[in-house]
């Protein structure tokens, strides 16, 4: 199984802040790399698929990227709204798997 | 637009089965290029996904490793669904489940259900 490890586990930024997320795939996935966002009770929301393309709806502050093994999700200037887990998963091959999540906190 | 819409228990009986259905509206559970997806989530293992079924000329289905001795997905061409059986559960496989849809090509799970509390306890 492809292994997904997500750092830092927990971020604490401002409303206004530039933040990156970062996930390391064990082995390369090329670009079949998604990003999602959850909040408490919900079920995950896709922001990026294919590392870089940006889901329909989802604000542009939103952006991702990399490939092969190495991947970002940078949030260009928090919104109150963003506050939230922030999760990757790889769709290169089943099983399908996912980062164990970076929780973002209001600092 | 695309909604899934889960039904089931919410309380299993250790080594009873978990049956969760999740209906379908906005695509068809026939469609060449979608797959239709179980995943669940717990505190211990975190988002976990679990198999998927997918017409391509044929049904085919795909398992995790780690629950295919015990789980069928099944598509209900008739009412537009698809299913999860788990068998012979335990404490360790109540989590929160969730049904979602995968779009090949890009391949992402785009669309997903409300998710189901299922806990396993006598």
């Amino acid at each position: 199984d492809i292994q997904m490890t997500q750092s830092p586990s927990s971020l604490s930024a401002s409303v206004g802040d530039r933040v990156t997320f970062t996930c390391r795939a064990s082995q390369s996935i090329s670009s079949y790399l998604n990003w999602y966002q959850q909040k408490p009770g919900k079920a995950p929301k896709l922001l990026i698929y294919a590392a870089s393309s940006l889901q329909s709806g989802v604000p542009s502050r939103f952006s991702g990227s990399g490939s092969g093994t190495d991947f970002n999700l940078t949030i260009s200037s928090l919104q109150p709204e963003d506050f939230a887990t922030y999760s990757c998963q790889q769709s290169n091959s089943t099983p399908y798997t996912f980062g164990q999540g970076t929780k973002l906190e209001i600092k | 637009q695309v909604q899934l819409q889960q039904s089931g228990p919410g309380l299993v009986k250790p080594s009873q089965t978990l049956s969760l259905t999740c209906a379908i509206s906005g695509d068809s559970v026939s469609s060449n290029f979608a797959a239709w997806n179980w995943i669940r989530q717990s505190p211990s293992r975190g988002l976990e996904w679990l198999g998927r079924t997918y017409y391509r000329s044929k049904w085919s289905n795909d398992y995790a490793v780690s629950v295919k001795s015990r789980i069928t997905i099944n598509p209900d061409t008739s009412r537009n669904q698809f299913s999860l059986q788990l068998n012979s559960v335990t404490p360790e496989d109540t989590a929160v489940y969730y049904c979602a849809r995968w779009l090949s090509g890009t391949r992402p799970f785009d669309h997903w259900g409300q998710g189901t509390l299922v806990t396993v306890s006598s």
